[in-house]
């Protein structure tokens, strides 16, 4: 089984500042990870995955996360942040040895981002 | 192309009514999940849906909920005899199948609100 924590439930920062959202997962098989967006009274969306690879991983509107494999950690990261990007956040994990599985997700991170 | 689409968006129901949630997913993907997003539990998963195999149904809270899929697309979940308890955003979610595919794509949720 798979479980996934996110260490902030509620990060504030000031806009065109640095962020980091905050993940780690626990699996005893290897993992897909990923990180959804969900805008206020809106659907989750795919900020980005890491399936193999490249351990840094870039998304969309300027976001990236790395994954690191030894501190079973994937660290959403953006370096300037924009009002719009005020939402809540979701990193997720699937087992990747099975085919299509459920995502486990973690309880999320609500970024506020103030002018 | 069109995305996963619910209904209702909203529903009020009173305690111990049925109530029946629907979802349909992008064309040709043959994985459908069903994930509730509640107050304090987060994201959890449900139930899903591959293909024609037997569905997974470990996540189901209580054997109140039940999901069909028909055909291979549509897929309703009906939750009998409502408690508050059962007042949260239900999700679904579907994907392409096959290895590497593994991004799954979400509805914009069912509000169920039990009076």
């Amino acid at each position: 089984a798979q479980s996934v924590t996110q260490l902030d439930s509620q990060v504030p920062v000031f806009e065109e500042a640095p962020v980091e959202l905050r993940c780690n997962y626990s699996s005893s098989v290897s993992v897909y990870l990923f990180w959804y967006v969900q805008y206020p009274n809106q659907g989750l969306q795919l900020l980005l995955k890491y399936l193999s690879g490249s351990t840094l991983v870039k998304g969309i509107n300027g976001f990236e996360a790395e994954f690191n494999k030894s501190q079973t950690s994937f660290h959403l990261r953006k370096p300037s942040v924009h009002i719009s990007d005020t939402a809540e956040y979701f990193c997720a994990v699937s087992a990747s040895n099975s085919g299509n599985t459920p995502l486990v997700f973690g309880k999320g991170t609500r970024l506020s981002v103030i002018a | 192309g069109a995305g996963v689409s619910q209904s209702p968006s909203n529903k009020v129901t009173e305690k111990g009514k049925d109530v029946e949630l629907r979802c349909d997913p992008i064309s040709g993907h043959t994985a459908l999940y069903w994930y509730r997003q509640s107050l304090g539990q987060g994201l959890e998963f449900l139930i899903y849906f591959q293909g024609n195999s037997a569905p997974d149904k470990s996540g189901l809270p209580s054997d109140r909920f039940s999901a069909e899929r028909t055909g291979g697309s549509v897929s309703t979940l009906t939750i009998q005899r409502t408690q508050q308890e059962d007042s949260a955003v239900y999700l679904c979610a579907s994907s392409l199948a096959g290895t590497g595919a593994h991004e799954q794509y979400f509805g914009p949720g069912t509000r169920l609100t039990v009076t």
